[in-house]
């Protein structure tokens, strides 16, 4: 399979502990980006890397959130001191610089209880 | 600020019959590209059709084709010959400069047999 994964999908914890959700890109794919998705509602960006520079973040990424991508390949974000309002699927995207089509992977979906 | 807009929160087709899911979109930069996503119940955004702001012809991908309006700003999926399959939630997307995508509310698709 040469798509987007991600691990863990599924992911339930409590309240104010720690998460951390790992994605792994096609591989030629330079790019990388977060997304979250609340029900109902379309996805919001969160952060993207290029190799391992992270080059932009969202204001909805509060300190709580971190996301890093070491060598260039896959991507780790974490969640700190969870909360209720955390709750939401957590969907990680790659693509090459041009053309610039996103593919999506199945996403994590976290509830904080 | 760049902004996507789906009015059409649930569409009803009948089977092996054409639909129209709308989106307009709001940009003041002259070079954007426009997507359609379709998110089945399983989560994952599956990539459909692209495109480009200075495209001259609609895009097309196989029974999906983009009206695309420049004048009036609406980029708007055309599945032809519906199938079951099809049921799920589309969304339509905006990638501002070159790398995030700014998502609409979706629209989700019923489709009857």
């Amino acid at each position: 399979d040469t798509g987007v994964s991600q691990n863990p999908r599924h992911k339930i914890t409590k309240r104010g502990q720690n998460v951390t959700f790992r994605c792994d890109p096609i591989s030629e794919h330079n790019r990388l980006y977060w997304y979250r998705q609340t029900l109902g509602q379309g996805p919001e960006f969160l952060t993207y890397f290029q190799n391992e520079a992270q080059l932009e973040k969202s204001r909805l990424l509060s300190d709580r959130f971190s996301a890093e991508r070491p060598k260039g390949s896959f991507s780790t974000l974490e969640i700190q001191r969870t909360e209720q309002g955390d709750s939401a699927m957590y969907l990680c995207a790659s693509s090459l610089v041009s053309p610039g089509d996103q593919f999506f992977g199945p996403g994590t979906r976290l509830t904080v209880l | 600020a760049q902004k996507i807009t789906q009015t059409q929160p649930g569409m009803f087709v009948q089977e092996k019959e054409a639909v129209t899911l709308d989106c307009t979109y709001d940009t003041s930069d002259p070079s954007y590209g426009l997507f359609w996503y379709k998110q089945p119940s399983s989560g994952e955004m599956i990539f459909l059709i692209y495109q480009g702001s200075y495209d001259q012809q609609n895009a097309t991908e196989g029974r999906y084709s983009l009206n695309f309006q420049k004048a009036r700003k609406s980029a708007n999926l055309v599945i032809s010959a519906s199938q079951l399959g099809d049921s799920a939630m589309y969304f339509c997307a905006m990638r501002e400069g070159e790398g995030k995508l700014i998502f609409g509310q979706g629209t989700e698709l019923s489709v009857k047999p």
